[in-house]
């Protein structure tokens, strides 16, 4: 398995312009996370999908995020309007099941700056 | 409020020495604690992990600790090696539920 994909690796945007992070999980796992980690606040949690359906946004900023899943092998991260505050390495991860002690597996991330 | 906390951002070891990372958490329902190292340029890659009912896990050169009574864990690398030296995240979940929560990394700098 070429564990979870993600891309593009780097984007850099100009302020205002609309971001799309696109995310594909390991076959077979039923559950999807995106993180961002930032020096300040390290990894968080935005928001996480089981068996496709979006269980917890909370960890959204602000309405300017959204997330979608259409199907078992996709996820996409969207930022509109981005601003250079949501300049972070944005991950996302997928594991089979519910939390124990097997972890997760990260893609690389992408790398977002907005100027 | 930040339920896993690294207090130590970073930390500095020489080569063979042991690297002592340590976690605090605040949710006393955390079921699973995990750690994930992350190299730069690549995702967090899953450790090591530890339940709840345990207090000591080991695997090879890694071993973590749990102390419950004051919510405190520990990952001890021996002998320390240069290729050890990435950010290193403690995270806690609680079983059956959907999602992990980490803390904000320390960076183990092993010294040749």
């Amino acid at each position: 398995d070429a564990g979870v994909i993600q891309s593009p690796r780097h984007e850099v945007t100009e302020m205002g312009q609309e971001v799309t992070l696109r995310c594909k999980p390991i076959s077979g796992h039923n559950s999807l996370f995106w993180y961002r980690q930032t020096m300040m606040r390290g990894l968080e949690l935005l928001i996480y999908f089981n068996n496709n359906v979006p269980i917890d946004d909370s960890g959204m900023p602000e309405d300017r995020f959204s997330a979608k899943m259409p199907n078992a092998s996709f996820s996409t991260l969207k930022i509109q309007p981005s601003e250079p505050r949501d300049s972070a390495v944005y991950f996302c991860a997928s594991s089979l099941g519910r939390t124990g002690g097997d972890g997760y597996t990260f893609g690389s991330g992408t790398r977002l700056t907005v100027v | 409020d930040q339920q896993v906390k690294q207090n130590s951002p970073s930390l500095s070891v020489q080569e063979g020495r042991i690297s002592i990372l340590n976690c605090d958490y605040t949710n006393s329902m955390f079921d699973y604690f995990l750690w994930y190292k992350k190299y730069p340029a690549e995702g967090p890659t899953f450790l090591i992990s530890i339940s709840s009912i345990k207090d000591k896990n080991e695997d090879g050169r890694f071993t973590v600790f749990l102390n419950k009574s004051a919510k405190h864990l520990s990952l001890h690398i021996v002998p320390s090696q240069p290729g050890d030296s990435a950010v290193y995240f403690c995270a806690a979940s609680v079983a059956g539920g959907f999602k992990t929560i980490f803390g904000a990394g320390t960076r183990l700098f092993v010294k040749a």
